[in-house]
């Protein structure tokens, strides 16, 4: 049972523009979600959260938002670069009395087109 | 502060074989966790240790252990190893405890090869 989902393994976007990546989960006690960014051949890279009580937060060109009732959450990055392809990993906090295990969903690889 | 490390970042192993790998968090960061990364599977939650305990355990075979040291340093151990237990294996690190924060910060990864 996949708890968090990215149904599109591949997004290509002109530089310049809007990249905008999805994320659906199931369970509803997911109280944070956080999203990486990973190359090859290296650990993912921490880039931007948000907690399960808003809905939205910005970090420079990144913003995520969060739709509770549809269990739902994106990323924004704006303007995109081409320094900004690679997987993109959403992920969900599972966390009980101090314990805590990310839920992954597959990935989605972003390329950005010059 | 120097990132979380992982050793070796390499390694071929021959089925039925054991193997250790090796993880330090950043430091204080006192819990740390591993996960399994597979084309098939993603990635998948293998353990969470915080003061040498282990507080989080995934869907995983008993074949797969972990312990943490004093020092939050911690190690991850594959016994009787499959072909299927090729894959990156990623430790991550974050401050723990009830009111630590939820970013895991990872390290490469070690890349374990059963033949």
């Amino acid at each position: 049972d996949q708890q968090v989902k990215q149904n599109s393994p591949s997004l290509s976007v002109q530089e310049g523009r809007i990249s905008i990546l999805n994320c659906d989960y199931t369970n509803s006690m997911f109280d944070y979600f956080l999203w990486y960014k990973k190359y090859p051949a290296e650990g993912p890279t921490f880039l931007i959260s948000i907690s399960s009580i808003k809905d939205k937060n910005e970090d420079g060109r990144f913003t995520v938002f969060l739709n509770k009732s549809a269990k739902h959450l994106s990323l924004h990055i704006v303007p995109s670069q081409p320094g900004d392809s690679a997987v993109y990993f959403c992920a969900a906090s599972d966390r009980y009395r101090g314990a805590q295990k990310l839920v992954f969903g597959q990935g989605t690889r972003l390329t950005i087109n010059p | 502060k120097a990132g979380v490390t992982q050793t070796p970042r390499y390694l071929i192993k021959t089925r039925g074989q054991q193997v250790t790998l090796s993880c330090s968090p950043i430091s204080g960061h006192r819990s740390v966790s591993w996960y399994q990364q597979t084309p098939g599977q993603g990635l998948q939650f293998l353990f969470e240790y915080f003061s040498e305990t282990q507080r989080n355990k995934g869907n995983f075979p008993g074949r797969f252990s972990g312990r943490q040291f004093s020092n939050s340093r911690s190690e991850m151990n594959v016994s009787t190893l499959e072909l299927g237990d090729s894959a990156l294996y990623l430790c991550a690190s974050r401050e723990g405890g009830q009111a630590g924060g939820y970013e895991q910060y990872f390290g490469p990864g070690t890349r374990l090869t059963v033949t």
